[in-house]
Order: C-alpha cells, then sequence, then structure tokens
C-alpha cells in the first residue's frame, strides 16, 4: 500500500488566495482526519470524517476552513480566504475504527505557507 | 476529556546511552495508548501501541513502552540510542471501547543525540 497520500507537498500562497490541500487516505480505512501542527500549537485535529460523513468539525478554526469526502478515497481541505495565520503543515491521516482504536497513519503532510 | 502530558520538551541523550521519555495520561478508564515519531519534514509514524493484556508493549526500531495504570503513564525507552533514532516524540491516548473518537496527542518531546 502507497499510505497516506498528500498534495502538494509545499505550498506557497498570497494572503486572500484560496487554497486547496487534498488526501487520499489508505484503501479499506472508514476513518479520515485532518490536523495541523504549528510550534505554538502543536498537533490540532481539525475535522474528522467516519464513512465520508463529517462527525466533528470543532477543531475547524473559522468559516474560512473547510473540508470534504466525497468518496472513499479522497478527501480535501480548502481555506478561503488564506491568511499569513494560516501557515503551519497540514497532515491528512486515516484508520480503521470500528469497535476500537486501531491507530493512525500519517500522510508526509502539506507545508502550506501565506505570504 | 483525556488529555496527555509529556513534561520533557527537548531531551538529549549520548549515542549508546539508554532513553526513557516520559508520557502522562488522564483519562477516566483504561485509555488506548500510542507512541509516534516523527522525523524531520515527515508525518508521523507509529512505534508501538497498548490496548490491554502484557503492559510491557514492544514496538519497532527497539523501543519499548510500559503501562502505569497507578501511575497513568506510559513512557517510552530504548535500551541504546542511534543517531538516526533523534526525531520528535509524541504520545497519544484515545478512549477504549468507542468506534467514533479521536485520539489526543502531547506537545511532543525532540530527542537530540549527541555523538
Amino acid at each position: 500500500d502507497a499510505g497516506v497520500i498528500q498534495s502538494p507537498r509545499h505550498e506557497v500562497t498570497e494572503m486572500g488566495q484560496e487554497v486547496t490541500l487534498r488526501c487520499k487516505p489508505i484503501s479499506g480505512h472508514n476513518s479520515l482526519f485532518w490536523y495541523r501542527q504549528t510550534m505554538m500549537r502543536g498537533l490540532e485535529l481539525l475535522i474528522y470524517f467516519n464513512n465520508n460523513v463529517p462527525i466533528d468539525d470543532s477543531g475547524m478554526p473559522e468559516d474560512r476552513f473547510s473540508a470534504k469526502m466525497p468518496n472513499a478515497s479522497f478527501s480535501t481541505l480548502k481555506i478561503q480566504p488564506s491568511e499569513p495565520r494560516d501557515s503551519a503543515v497540514y497532515f491528512c491521516a486515516s484508520s480503521f475504527l470500528s469497535r476500537g482504536h486501531y491507530g493512525y497513519t500519517f500522510g508526509s503532510g502539506t507545508r502550506l505557507t501565506v505570504v | 476529556a483525556q488529555s496527555v502530558t509529556q513534561p520533557d520538551i527537548h531531551i538529549t541523550v549520548s549515542e549508546g546511552a539508554s532513553l526513557e521519555l516520559r508520557c502522562n495520561y488522564s483519562y477516566g478508564a483504561t485509555p488506548y495508548l500510542f507512541w509516534y515519531v516523527q522525523s524531520p519534514g515527515q508525518g508521523l509514524q507509529l512505534l508501538l501501541k497498548y490496548f490491554s493484556g502484557d503492559t510491557l508493549v514492544q514496538g519497532i526500531k527497539g523501543f519499548e513502552a510500559e503501562f502505569k495504570r497507578s501511575q497513568s503513564s506510559f513512557n517510552l525507552r530504548k535500551p541504546s540510542v542511534h543517531w538516526s533514532d533523534a526525531a520528535e516524540y509524541f504520545c497519544a491516548v484515545g478512549p477504549s471501547g468507542s468506534g467514533y473518537s479521536t485520539l489526543t496527542f502531547g506537545k511532543g518531546t525532540m530527542l537530540l543525540v549527541s555523538p
């Protein structure tokens, strides 16, 4: 298995522009998670999906952030408009959650820089 | 609510010396516990996990961790550190027995290995 695949690896954009981050989870996993990592705040859970349905989006910072999972093999995280404080590494992770935890498999992340 | 504390932000260990990284958790019942490692520019990789049974669990790369219920701890150990072990280490806790739940991560401990 190729693991969790994220694209792009790096993104530099100007303030006010729309940014779309993409994630392909591991085939057969039924849950997908978006995390943001910064030096100040560490790893923050933004949103997670189970069977393509958003279960908890309480970590999404504000309305500028949105996430979709149109099918079991693809998810996007969109920021519109982007701001410099959105600069961070964004990770996607997937897992198979049934009666308990089996751990997450993380992608390599997207490093976002908003100038 | 569950929480994880990693009291050491940085630790420096000489190559060949033993290592112990501390992790304390807060959770009402027996949790699921994990250790992840993050190398620079990479995503998080699962080192080991504890669900139940033997409180000493073995992981990849020669790491082990011991669950101590009385101390609410899940410390990570390695008998002899290699320079390639330099990375950031994250402890995580998840509630047991639930399919719809997420992991809570600690702030991480950065391991530096001196020659």
